[in-house]
């Protein structure tokens, strides 16, 4: 039972232009969303992370929303570059989790921004 | 900081063999994990520690086994290899402190059971 689910495998968008990745999860119990980019050979690395009582969270040229009525969030990358092409993985927290800080990982969406 | 380190990067085994997959942090993290990536299936935690001495299983333990005995080290042990485990596996750890959720991660080792 996939509780975090990127339905995308994969997205191309131009340079300059903006990248939207989305992320659905079933369960109502998560505190925290992230989301982490993962470039060929290497670990992925956390990019931004949301809070559920928030419904936005900004740094430079990366957003991301939440929508809890609809369990959908989504990161906002714009103006997109060369050096955005990666795997994006989604993640939530469950409540709860915090002491043990356990994440669930969607299935990861790859980006191609073409110059 | 050198930050979360895994050796090796590479390694291929035989059905049947067993190995171990090591993993080191030098941030004093409390919080270690162990997740495996397999294509298109995102990462799927193994096992996971709270500190020196407590582990637990994850999503999918089966065919693995992890200790910690020191904050720094989290080895995975994989007994009687099987096609079925071949993936790339990453090391995690995390701050208790750190309300934000964030993980830092390897860079991953890579295993094919043949």
């Amino acid at each position: 039972d996939q509780q975090v689910k990127q339905n995308s495998p994969s997205l191309s968008v131009q340079e300059g232009r903006i990248s939207i990745l989305n992320c659905d999860y079933t369960n109502s119990m998560f505190d925290y969303f992230l989301w982490y980019k993962k470039y060929p050979a290497e670990g992925p690395t956390f990019l931004i992370s949301i809070s559920s009582i928030k419904d936005k969270n900004e740094d430079g040229r990366f957003t991301v929303f939440l929508n809890k009525s609809a369990k959908h969030l989504s990161l906002h990358i714009v103006p997109s570059q060369p050096g955005d092409s990666a795997v994006y993985f989604c993640a939530a927290r469950g409540i709860g989790s915090g002491n043990t800080g356990k994440l669930i990982f969607g299935q990861g969406t790859t980006l191609q921004v073409k110059p | 900081n050198a930050g979360v380190t895994q050796t090796p990067k590479f390694r291929i085994l035989k059905i049947g063999q067993s190995m171990t997959l090591q993993c080191t942090q030098d941030m004093n993290h409390n919080y270690m994990y162990w997740y495996r990536q397999d294509p298109g299936m995102g990462l799927k935690l193994i096992y996971y520690s709270v500190g020196a001495g407590i582990t637990d299983k994850g999503e999918v333990p089966n065919g693995y086994n992890v200790s910690r005995s020191t904050t720094e080290d989290f080895p995975l042990r994989l007994e009687l290899a099987a096609p079925s485990q071949t993936s790339v596996y990453f090391c995690a750890s995390s701050f208790r402190g750190k309300n934000t959720g964030e993980l830092f991660f390897g860079e991953g080792s890579r295993l094919t059971v043949l």
